[in-house]
C-alpha cells in the first residue's frame, strides 16, 4: 500500500527555521516525483514545487522560488520542505503529494498534511 | 505561468441536482487537467484526470469534459457525500490549481 506519512504539527516564531518531512512507503521512492502543496487557513490549494528523488531534480513554482527549499534523502525514502526564516504568512497546512509526472499531476496519493503555525 | 480560474466560487444545490463547475486556463493545456474533491480537515481526493478519465473507485455520477482552455466537472445527481470543495489542477507545465468551488447545501 502506497503511503506518504508527514511529520507532526509545528509551532514556530517568526525568523525561526523549520524542516518538515514526508516519508514514502509501499512503492519505489526513487521512481516517482514528490510535490508540496500549501493551503493557507480557509484558502485554496497552491502548488509549491516538486522533486525527483532519483536524481534530486527540483522544480519550484515561481511564487515559491527562493522562499523554501525542497530536498530528499533517498536512503530513507523521505522528502523535505524547509524554511530558513519563517514569517507569519507561512502559517498553513502543507501537504506532500505523489504526482504521476514532472508537472505535478495528477496526484493519486497525498500525505495527511503538516500544520505549521508561525506566531510571536 | 498558466492561471486557472474556477467558477462559481460557491454553489448552493440540493440532493439530486445536476451540478456543473467550470475551470478556465489562461492558455491551452490540451487535456492535462485533473479535478479533486476536498472535505474539511482532509487531503484532496483525485476524481478525474486527463480532463475526462474517471479515477478508479470514483462514482460514475462524476464526469469531466473539455480541452484546450475550458473544462467542466459535472455531478449528475448530487449526493449527501458530495458536499465539499472542488479544485481543478493543470499539469501541462508546472502545476497550478484553480481557486476552488464550494458546493453547499441549499
Amino acid at each position: 500500500e502506497v503511503q506518504l506519512v508527514q511529520s507532526g504539527a509545528e509551532v514556530k516564531k517568526p525568523g525561526e527555521s523549520l524542516k518538515i518531512s514526508c516519508k514514502g512507503s509501499g512503492y519505489s521512492f526513487t521512481s516517482y516525483w514528490i510535490g508540496w502543496v500549501r493551503q493557507m487557513p480557509g484558502k485554496g490549494l497552491e502548488w509549491m514545487g516538486i522533486i525527483y528523488p532519483g536524481d534530486s531534480d527540483t522544480r519550484y513554482s515561481p511564487s515559491f522560488q527562493g522562499q523554501v527549499t525542497i530536498s530528499a534523502d533517498k536512503s530513507i525514502s523521505t522528502a523535505y520542505l524547509q524554511w530558513s526564516s519563517l514569517k507569519a504568512s507561512d502559517t498553513a497546512m502543507y501537504y506532500c503529494a505523489r504526482p504521476e509526472g514532472p508537472f505535478g499531476g495528477p496526484i493519486d496519493y497525498w500525505g495527511q498534511g503538516t500544520l505549521v503555525t508561525v506566531s510571536s | 505561468d498558466i492561471q486557472m480560474t474556477q467558477s462559481p466560487s460557491t454553489l448552493s444545490a440540493s440532493v439530486g441536482d445536476r451540478v456543473t463547475i467550470t475551470c478556465r486556463a489562461s492558455q491551452s493545456i490540451s487535456s492535462w487537467l485533473a479535478w479533486y474533491q476536498q472535505k474539511p480537515g482532509k487531503a484532496p481526493k483525485l476524481l478525474i484526470y486527463k480532463a475526462s478519465s474517471l479515477e478508479s473507485g470514483v462514482p460514475s455520477r462524476f464526469s469531466g469534459s473539455g480541452s484546450g482552455t475550458e473544462f467542466t466537472l459535472t455531478i449528475s445527481s448530487l449526493q449527501p457525500d458530495d458536499f465539499a470543495t472542488y479544485y481543478c489542477q493543470q499539469y501541462n507545465s508546472y502545476s497550478a490549481f484553480g481557486g476552488g468551488t464550494k458546493v453547499e447545501i441549499k
